[in-house]
């Protein structure tokens, strides 16, 4: 079956620091979403792409939807204590609009 | 206020008693899901529905039923509880097209359950 890596499972920054996390399909994807869980919360989705090479941005939030639809990546510039939290990508096999496979999460923490 | 509700939040049962964990979403969503959250596994999916009376299995079905008699209902059912069901559990629900793409998914708050 489908399966999605994501790395790291932990990242400790300081505040002011770049963050990345990184999502890996064995299948391409048809779309991959992007959520965060806040400690004790429930996972909020953040934004989907779809496209192939597909660059996305919310303010410091930045999202990429790799060319072969087979990855994706997540990257913060200059991290606050407000982005705690745990990252989690969920991709869709193409062919298969059934079902999402999400990723382990990479939870991060933020040194102030 | 477009929620997904889920009762009860936290439950504490004994292995072998049937529980019910429901869950509810006023979004008119075909699609509604049930995942269960372990450290280090992230979310993995229990079974899903694509529209009333529509289930399927996801990744980890064994020991679990559902039920979609209603549009907006999606109850989770573990007929015999065991301690590998203890876990935070989502319910999830998304808008669904007409060629079967879903879309952003929204949780429920979590049901954290403990099976002794």
């Amino acid at each position: 079956g489908q399966q999605v890596m994501q790395i790291p499972q932990y990242q400790h920054v300081q505040e002011g620091e770049d963050f990345t996390t990184y999502c890996n399909s064995s299948t391409t994807l048809s779309n991959i979403q992007w959520y965060k869980q806040r400690p004790g919360g429930h996972p909020v989705f953040l934004i989907q792409l779809v496209k192939s090479g597909e660059v996305k941005k919310q303010k410091r939030l930045t999202f990429q939807f790799g060319e072969a639809k087979k990855n994706s990546s997540l990257h913060i510039t200059a991290t606050q204590t407000t982005d705690v939290g745990t990252y989690f990508c969920a991709g869709r096999p193409s062919g298969s609009a059934r079902q999402l496979t999400f990723g382990s999460g990479t939870q991060l923490t933020v040194l102030p | 206020e477009a929620q997904v509700t889920q009762n009860p939040r936290y439950l504490i049962t004994v292995t072998g008693k049937k529980l019910t964990v429901t869950c509810s979403q006023n979004m008119n969503h075909e699609y509604m899901s049930w995942y269960r959250q372990d450290p280090g596994l992230g979310l993995r999916q229990i079974y899903y529905s694509m529209n009333v009376e529509v289930t399927d299995k996801g990744d980890v079905p064994e020991g679990y039923k559902v039920s979609r008699k209603e549009k907006r209902n999606f109850p989770l059912i573990l007929e015999s509880p065991s301690p590998n069901q203890t876990s935070l559990y989502f319910c999830a629900s998304s808008l669904s097209t007409g060629t079967g793409f879903v879309t952003e998914a929204f949780f429920g708050q979590g049901t954290r359950l403990t099976v002794v």
